[in-house]
């Protein structure tokens, strides 16, 4: 079974670029979540998908930052008109609908670096 | 507002002897703690968990004891080997499906 694959595992992108992030989950899980680490920093949570649905988008920034979860394909998490602020790792975990949110497996994450 | 919090950024251990990481939490609704484990450019790699119904779960040489009325959660490992230097995350799970992290401990285990 495989993990929860991430691409790219690393994007360089310049300043005012759009940056997609692609997360495929565990198969047979339906939940997705989305997580930012900064330099010296904790995981913060961004964001809960289920299929075609957005649960929870508390920590996402208001703006530049979308996600979404189709129902054929992976998750994307987009960014809009990058800026030095947002170079961080991003990872994404996956969860099976019994077990929701209480383990959630990651994938190895997207180190993204704005210039 | 930091609500989950690991003070102590590295440990130093020596292989064989216990290994004790520490974590603090603020929010009386979280229901659920897990550990997690993570390798320099890797995901984090769950470990160990423990519901607020119980106080302590064991798993091999991993031992998460829980005390809610102090708000405090660690995590022993014994013996501790060199492959378990890594950083080591403890995160709670609220009312919400979102987990929340603390900020990590760096344990080293030399030989």
């Amino acid at each position: 079974n495989a993990g929860v694959m991430q691409n790219p595992r690393h994007l360089v992108r310049r300043r005012g670029q759009e940056a997609r992030l692609r997360c495929s989950p565990m198969k047979g899980h339906s939940h997705v979540y989305w997580y930012r680490q900064l330099p010296e920093e904790g995981l913060k949570f961004m964001v809960y998908l289920q299929k075609e649905n957005i649960i929870d988008e508390s920590g996402m920034p208001k703006e530049r930052f979308s996600a979404e979860f189709p129902k054929e394909g992976p998750s994307i998490l987009r960014i809009q008109q990058v800026v030095r602020g947002d170079s961080a790792a991003y990872f994404c975990a996956s969860s099976p609908f019994f077990q929701r949110g209480y383990e959630q497996y990651f994938g190895p994450g997207t180190r993204l670096t704005v210039t | 507002d930091q609500q989950v919090k690991q003070n102590s950024p590295s440990l130093s251990v020596q292989e064989g002897r216990i290994s004790i990481l520490n974590c603090d939490y603020t929010n009386s609704m979280f229901d659920y703690f897990l550990w997690y484990k993570k390798y320099p450019a890797e995901g984090p790699t769950f470990l160990i968990s423990i519901s607020s119904i119980k106080d302590k779960n064991e798993d091999g040489r991993f031992t998460v004891f829980l005390n809610k009325s102090a708000k405090h959660l660690s995590l022993h490992i014994v013996p501790s080997q060199p492959g378990d230097s890594a950083v080591y995350f403890c995160a709670a799970r609220g009312n919400t499906d979102k987990l929340i992290f603390g900020t990590g401990t760096r344990l080293q285990v030399f030989p």
